[in-house]
C-alpha cells in the first residue's frame, strides 16, 4: 500500500508550544497534501507542498518535504486549544492515499 | 464555499438490510469518493467516481456498491449490511481528474450495523 504513516500517533503539548508531525510514505509522489480533522467531522484541508518543492508556509503552518527520505512533517507553531484535532498527510499516485493521523491534543 | 453534504449523520440499520448514504456537492466538481475511517486504520478509499455514470473501485469495495447518475450526486449503497460495515463513511469531492487538486470533505455519516 502507498497509504502514508504519521508519527507519533498522538502528541499532547501546553498551549503556546509547538508541535511537530511527521509523515513518511512509500513511492513516488507528485504531491503531498496535509488534512485536519475535528472530532467526529469530515476532513479540512491545509496544505500542499507538491514534489519539487522543500518547504512550504501558510499562516502558522510550515510544512517540509524530504522527497529522498520519502517524508514529511508538519509544523504548527504558537499552538491553540482550537488546533486540538487529528491531522493527516495524504499523497497522490493513481488515488490519493491517506495516513493514519497523528491526534494532537492541545492543553489550555 | 465549496460545500459536501451527506444525507445523514448518524444511521442505525440492521443487518442485512439495503443502506443509501447520499452525497451531494454544490461546486460542479468531476470527482467524487467514498471513504470509510476506522480507528487504527486511516481513511480507505471505497469507490470514487470522476464523471457521470463512471465509477472505480478503491481498496475495498467488497460489500459496496455505488451510483453517480448526477454530476452533484454520488451514493454508496451497502446492499446487505453487516456488522463489519459499522464505520464513519466520508464523501469527499474534488475539481479535477488527477491526485494534486484538493478534496473537500462532508460532515461524515456514522453508521451503526447491529
Amino acid at each position: 500500500s502507498q497509504q502514508g504513516e504519521e508519527d507519533p500517533q498522538a502528541l499532547s503539548i501546553q498551549e503556546g508550544e509547538n508541535a511537530t508531525m511527521n509523515c513518511s510514505y512509500k513511492t513516488s509522489i507528485n504531491n503531498l497534501q496535509w488534512y485536519r480533522q475535528n472530532s467526529g467531522r469530515g476532513l479540512v484541508h491545509l496544505i500542499l507542498i507538491r514534489s519539487n518543492e522543500r518547504e512550504k508556509h501558510s499562516g502558522r503552518l510550515r510544512v517540509t518535504l524530504d522527497t529522498s527520505k520519502k517524508s514529511s512533517s508538519l509544523l504548527i507553531t504558537a499552538s491553540r486549544a482550537a488546533d486540538t484535532a487529528s491531522y493527516f498527510c495524504a499523497t497522490d499516485g493513481n488515488q490519493f492515499y491517506f495516513g493514519t493521523g497523528t491526534s494532537l491534543t492541545v492543553i489550555p | 464555499d465549496v460545500k459536501v453534504t451527506q444525507s445523514s449523520r448518524y444511521l442505525v440499520k440492521r443487518t442485512g438490510e439495503k443502506v443509501f448514504l447520499e452525497c451531494v456537492q454544490d461546486m460542479d466538481h468531476e470527482n467524487m469518493f467514498w471513504y470509510r475511517q476506522d480507528p487504527g486504520l486511516g481513511l480507505r478509499l471505497i469507490y470514487f467516481s470522476y464523471d457521470v455514470k463512471m465509477k472505480e473501485k478503491g481498496d475495498i469495495p467488497e460489500g459496496y456498491s455505488v451510483s453517480r447518475e448526477k454530476k452533484e450526486r454520488f451514493s454508496l449503497i451497502l446492499e446487505s449490511a453487516s456488522t463489519n460495515q459499522t464505520s464513519m463513511y466520508l464523501c469527499a469531492s474534488s475539481p479535477r481528474v488527477g491526485g494534486a487538486e484538493t478534496q473537500y470533505f462532508g460532515p461524515g455519516t456514522r453508521l451503526l450495523v447491529l
